[in-house]
């Protein structure tokens, strides 16, 4: 078993519907939870984390966080096009590291 | 304020030979970690370093290695230099509580 997971995708969605990413983790000692969206030939660039219980907002983003189910999600609302990129889920546990899933593919087409 | 600055962007090496890439974190970020991405492997973590100390190692021979200054700055080290070498390394610079900022990654090709 991978200790972060996610569906590879690709999830496609049309432009302004809700975008649903979705990530299962192992290890029930982790602590903090990263979404990451990397565009192709890009560096993984921060979109948020989320430490506590419950949904965490930022703009467009939302973070749902579950950890008696060991499931962290994105939301993406009014999905556009430039929002088309792999999304990665990151886990840390009380090392400083960072465990990241596969990544899931999104395209948002027009 | 300047983020994470990663260089060279882009390097070709031979086989057997060695390589040191460069990492400056955001200001005053302490922490400085590593990552090798692949389209195999995904990102993987290398190692991480804070105030000069190196706190953790992921999963690689010892033929990876790296440091951290006085600075923060940090470089890493890969001697004797196997085709499977290959990949995007990242580093990643942090505050206490904070999110991970990555750098632009140096583009590492072995032939």
């Amino acid at each position: 078993q991978k200790e972060v997971e996610q569906n590879s995708g690709p999830l496609s969605v049309p432009e302004g519907a809700i975008a649903s990413l979705n990530c299962t983790y192992s290890d029930r000692g982790s602590q903090s939870f990263f979404w990451y969206r990397q565009y192709s030939g890009k560096s993984p660039e921060l979109i948020m984390f989320i430490y506590s219980n419950g949904d965490k907002e930022d703009g467009r983003f939302t973070a749902q966080l579950n950890k008696a189910s060991q499931y962290v999600s994105l939301l993406i609302r009014d999905s556009q096009p430039s929002d088309s990129a792999t999304y990665l889920c990151a886990v840390k546990k009380d090392t400083d590291k960072l465990i990241f899933g596969t990544g899931t593919r999104l395209q948002v087409f027009p | 304020k300047a983020g994470v600055t990663q260089t060279p962007r882009y390097l070709i090496k031979t086989r057997g030979q060695q390589v040191t890439l460069s990492c400056s974190p955001i200001s005053g970020h302490r922490s400085v970690s590593w990552y090798q991405q692949t389209p195999g492997q995904g990102l993987q973590f290398l190692f991480e370093y804070f105030s000069e100390t190196q706190r953790n190692k992921g999963n690689f021979p010892g033929r990876f290695s790296g440091r951290q200054f006085s600075n923060s700055r940090s470089e890493m080290n890969v001697s004797t230099l196997e085709l499977g070498d290959s990949a995007l390394y990242l580093c990643a610079s942090s505050s206490p509580g904070g999110g991970y900022t990555f750098g632009s990654g140096t583009r590492l090709t072995v032939v």
